[in-house]
Order: structure tokens, then sequence, then C-alpha cells
């Protein structure tokens, strides 16, 4: 049982270019979630979903994209990338709202 | 709007004592209440989650108190370590929401 998964660990993209940050957990959970954490700043709900097929914007979506095929999957697209969306990026799953929330090792995002 | 905050940032205690962290919240109005541990460069792991029906969780050395109507939590070290020293977020989930709301952590330092 990995829990949740992501790919890459560390990761220097270019300004403009594109990428796509992987997710995946194998806990049959409902809900994922796609945060970014800033120094200082906390964690910042980038996109989430409550089930294959639906998603949401949280509090900081623009720049980034997503989509929810399966389950399991919950990839972040970052299109267009700029040195504003360097961070450090978590994703996490739950049963539901109303459950604990387990988080991916994250990540770390450079943008030159 | 609920906000989340955690006081005092940075926090250093001498091994062996025991520690309280602040966790308060503007809006009385929330289902649960979840305690995170990150260490330097990883993921966030949960500690404790509280539903707004408990006054109290316990896990080993840790206990996590919640006043709903003064909008507060405190995480309680007993018998700190070295180990303990790590951040420490507090989270809430609102009664009307699906996301939940992050506080910027307190950072504890045990001091050998």
């Amino acid at each position: 049982n990995a829990g949740v998964t992501q790919t890459p660990k560390f990761h220097i993209l270019k300004i403009g270019q594109s990428m796509t940050l992987q997710c995946t957990q194998d806990m049959n959970h409902n809900y994922m979630y796609w945060y970014r954490q800033d120094p200082g700043m906390g964690l910042k709900l980038i996109y989430y979903s409550v089930g294959a097929g639906i998603t949401d914007k949280g509090e900081v979506p623009n720049g980034y994209n997503v989509s929810r095929s399966t389950t399991e999957d919950f990839p972040l697209r970052l299109e267009l990338a700029a040195p504003s969306q360097t961070s450090v990026y978590f994703c996490a799953s739950s049963q539901s709202s109303y459950n604990e929330q387990f988080f991916g090792p994250g990540t770390r995002l450079t943008v030159l | 709007k609920q906000e989340v905050t955690q006081i005092p940032a940075a926090l250093s205690v001498p091994e062996g004592e025991n520690l309280v962290l602040n966790c308060s919240f503007t809006d009385s109005a929330i289902y649960n209440l979840q305690w995170f541990r990150q260490d330097p460069g990883k993921g966030l792991t949960s500690l404790l989650l509280i539903q707004s029906s408990q006054r109290e969780q316990t896990s080993g050395r840790l206990n996590a108190s919640l006043d709903k109507s003064s909008g507060r939590s405190t995480l309680y070290i007993a018998a700190s370590q070295p180990g303990d020293s790590a951040t420490y977020l507090c989270a809430v989930r609102p009664s009307r929401d699906d996301k939940i709301i992050f506080g910027k952590g307190t950072r504890l330092h045990i001091l050998p």
C-alpha cells in the first residue's frame, strides 16, 4: 500500500514550457486535491476533485489545469510556466471531505 | 471567510518538557479539525482528526483538544523528544465547504 505517490520529485522548467505533475493514490479515495506551498505562505488549494470526471477550482487555479479520468490518478498540468509557479506542489486524497487527508511527498518545481 | 492562525510561528523547547501548540479559527461553523506534522523537505503526515462533536483526540504522546465555540484547538505534546522537531500545521474543514483551510504552521525545535 503505497498511499499517495507523486512524480517527479524535483524539476526545473524554463519560462513558457509546459509540464504535467503526476499523482496517484491506491486507497480508492474519492477526493483528491492539489496544493502549492510557498515559504511563509502556508498551503493553497489549486484544484480538487470529488470523483472521476469531476473537478473544481480551489483558491489559486490560474495557470493550471487538471483532469480526473480514473479514481486513482489526478494529474496537474502547467501551461506556459511562469516564475511565480516556482513552488512545492503536494497532492492529497481522502475518502470524503469529512475524512482525514493523506499527502504525497511533494514535487519541488523551479521555473527559470 | 474562515481564517486559521497559528501562534507562535516558531518555538524552541528543551527536551523532556511538555508543550502546547495553538490553533485558532475565525468561524466556529466547522465540521472537523486536523493536525499535521511536516518534516523539512517532506510531505504532510496526519496526526489527529477531531470531529466537531468531539472535545479531544489522543494518539500516544499527542493530545489534541477542540473548543469550537471559542474557535480554538491545542496540540499537547508530552515529554518532548528531539524527533518531535518539525512544523505542525492545523487545518479546519468549514461546515459548508468541501475544502479545508490551513494555518501557516508552528516550527518546533526540541533542544537536546
